[in-house]
């Protein structure tokens, strides 16, 4: 079984300011972990991958996460919000296994303030 | 770089009518899937799909849901007699398996039911 949880629905930075967006997951077997972001009327679109190479993972737009498993954590981080940052972000897990289901937390949406 | 295609994007219907959507996955991808997600909501699991047949299927994908790959390059998601708790945006997803697990979506589509 696995789930995520994502703390915050909602954040707000001004912009300039540091990004941080928290995922904790459960997971039976190691996880695999993902951070999707979605913009309005829009699909999901990939932003970075843990999939148990490095710990610190880069993405697109200058984002990153860092694996945790002491913490059960991937916490999404970016130094310098950007207006066009202002989005909803899906954290997910994903088993080890072939056919696995993605399992998605409830979103948190950012908004950046200028 | 391959997508993962999903027609239409927006379908509209009447309670009580057939939907079928229509995805084509990227072309050397075993694993098959399909979410939803109602307007405001996280991402569901529907069901997953691989070597013709259903993998995986959630407590959502009642009897009223059916998927097949009729032609070895389409995936469809059929819904029977729609509901209007059936209006979500449909995604769509095909993924290689090992190593990364990684889940490929497409732009969904948006079914709306009157």
């Amino acid at each position: 079984a696995q789930s995520v949880t994502q703390l915050g629905s909602h954040v707000s930075v001004s912009e300039g300011a540091l990004v941080l967006l928290r995922c904790n997951y459960s997971s039976s077997v190691p996880p695999y972990l993902f951070w999707y972001v979605q913009y309005p009327n829009q699909g999901l679109q990939l932003l970075l991958k843990y999939t148990s190479a490095a710990t610190l993972v880069k993405g697109i737009n200058g984002f990153e996460a860092e694996f945790k498993k002491s913490e059960t954590s991937f916490h999404l981080t970016k130094p310098s919000a950007h207006m066009s940052d202002a989005a909803e972000y899906f954290c997910a897990v994903t088993p080890g296994t072939n056919a696995g289901k993605s399992t998605f937390g409830d979103g948190t949406t950012l908004t950046v303030k200028p | 770089e391959p997508e993962v295609t999903q027609t239409p994007s927006h379908q509209v219907t009447q309670m009580g009518q057939e939907v079928i959507l229509r995805c084509v996955p990227i072309s050397n991808h075993l694993y098959f899937y399909w979410y939803r997600q109602i307007l405001g909501q996280k991402v569901e699991f529907l069901v997953s799909f691989y070597n013709n047949e259903i993998s995986e299927k959630s407590e959502i994908f009642d009897d009223q849901f059916s998927v097949e790959r009729p032609d070895g390059s389409n995936f469809t998601l059929k819904i029977r007699s729609t509901k209007l708790e059936d209006s979500a945006m449909y995604f769509c997803a095909s993924g290689r398996g090992q190593p990364t697990y990684e889940q490929y979506f497409g732009p969904g589509t948006r079914l709306t039911v009157t």
